[in-house]
Order: C-alpha cells, then structure tokens, then sequence
C-alpha cells in the first residue's frame, strides 16, 4: 500500500490560477521527494524534485515546498496554462536502493 | 534524447495464459524498476534490478510473476498464469543508479486480461 498520501484526487482550475497538491509521508528516513507528470497515454516525467536538505525549489512556473517537521511537501503551479492538464504524482524514496512509493495522483483540468 | 523502450504497448489476453513484457533501458543505466499501474492509482513497484541482480521484489506475486535481466541490459517480466486483476499498465523505469538518482519512465505496456 502507499505510504504516501495525497491531495485533492481532482483539481480544477482557471487559466491564469495556481494550482497546489499537498503529499505526506510517513517514515522520517526520506530524504528524497520527486514529481512526476503524466499525460493521457503517456509516460510519467519528471517535472521536479526536492531533497531533504532544502525547503523550497523553484523551475519557472513550477515550485515545490518540503516541511520534514510535518512531513509533508507540496507542488505549486502559477499561472496555469491548458497544456498543464494532466495527472500529476508525487513520490518519496522509500529506501536506499532508490524505491519510490508513489501518490495516488491529482488529476488537474485547465479550463480556458 | 534516449528514452527507455517497451513493448508490446498494448496486450490483449485469455486468463490462464501467458504474457511477456519487455523493457531496454537507456544505454548505461544499471538500475532498472518494473512498476505495475492501476487505473486511477500511482506506479507501484513489482521488481528492482542493480545490473543483472534482482535488489528489491517484495511486491512480486512469485507465483505467478517472473522477472529476469539476464545480461544486465534488457529485462522481461512474464506472468503466468494471467489472472483479471492483472489487468493494468506495466511501467519500465530506469537509473544511472541507486539512492537518488532520476528514474527515467518508459511508454508502458497496457495489459487487458479477459
């Protein structure tokens, strides 16, 4: 099962608008957050990722933020545009072979 | 750009028979993942390959899945016998290496079993 959770399992949004996907985990030990995007019938990407030695990274649009205190980190996406509609994934290193366990996906529309 | 290769893309198969996926990684990659997923679900992992050894496989249903990377190159996932909930997409992923490391995601195999 997933040890990562995420947050809305939809999101919609007006051209121009943020959009933002929380994920918590659960084991302290993770030191490594990535984000993945998937368009229909396509491959995941990776869009960006955080390590835990810092807060906060920044890729034009896209932002993620990470609070190991809490133990959640989150995507943001500033003025969104339509090719941003697609499902979106968080991830968390869950050991130190590399295994990811995955979200359960935010599927996001951009409405024009 | 190098990109890690699948196929078949699409499979259509009878419970009770067998079916084989196959996956080349991006050239020089030592790790490579074999995901299975769900329709409306993240990317769970079934196998982990380090070259042509098998690291993780704690999701593997050994009964019936089997994986191999023999050569430390390409790898196969087979099932056998194929059962309805394994209906589902079949991601290949691959790494430079372990900890952290960019896992670079294939197109899948979308599996229908009836």
């Amino acid at each position: 099962g997933e040890n990562v959770e995420q947050h809305p399992s939809t999101l919609s949004v007006q051209e121009g608008d943020s959009a933002v996907i929380k994920c918590t985990y659960s084991d302290s030990a993770s030191n490594y957050f990535p984000w993945y995007k998937q368009e229909l019938g396509k491959r995941p990407q990776l869009i960006i990722d955080i390590r835990s030695n810092v807060g906060e990274k920044k890729d034009q649009r896209i932002a993620v933020t990470l609070n190991k205190t809490a133990k959640h980190f989150s995507l943001h996406i500033t003025e969104t545009q339509p090719e941003d509609s697609a499902v979106y994934f968080c991830a968390q290193r869950a050991d130190s072979w590399g295994k990811l366990q995955f979200g359960a996906g935010t599927q996001v529309v951009v409405t024009p | 750009e190098a990109e890690v290769a699948q196929s078949p893309r699409y499979k259509i198969t009878e419970k009770s028979q067998a079916v084989a996926f196959w996956c080349d990684p991006i050239s020089g990659h030592a790790t490579l993942y074999w995901y299975r997923q769900i329709l409306g679900q993240g990317p769970e992992l079934l196998v982990q390959f380090q070259d042509e050894s098998v690291v993780d496989d704690s999701q593997l249903p050994k009964d019936r899945f089997s994986a191999e990377r023999l050569k430390g190159v390409d790898s196969t996932l087979k099932i056998q016998p194929a059962e309805l909930g394994d209906s589902a997409m079949y991601l290949c992923a691959s790494s430079l290496g372990t900890g952290i490391s960019e896992q670079y995601f294939g197109p899948g195999t979308r599996l229908t079993v009836t």
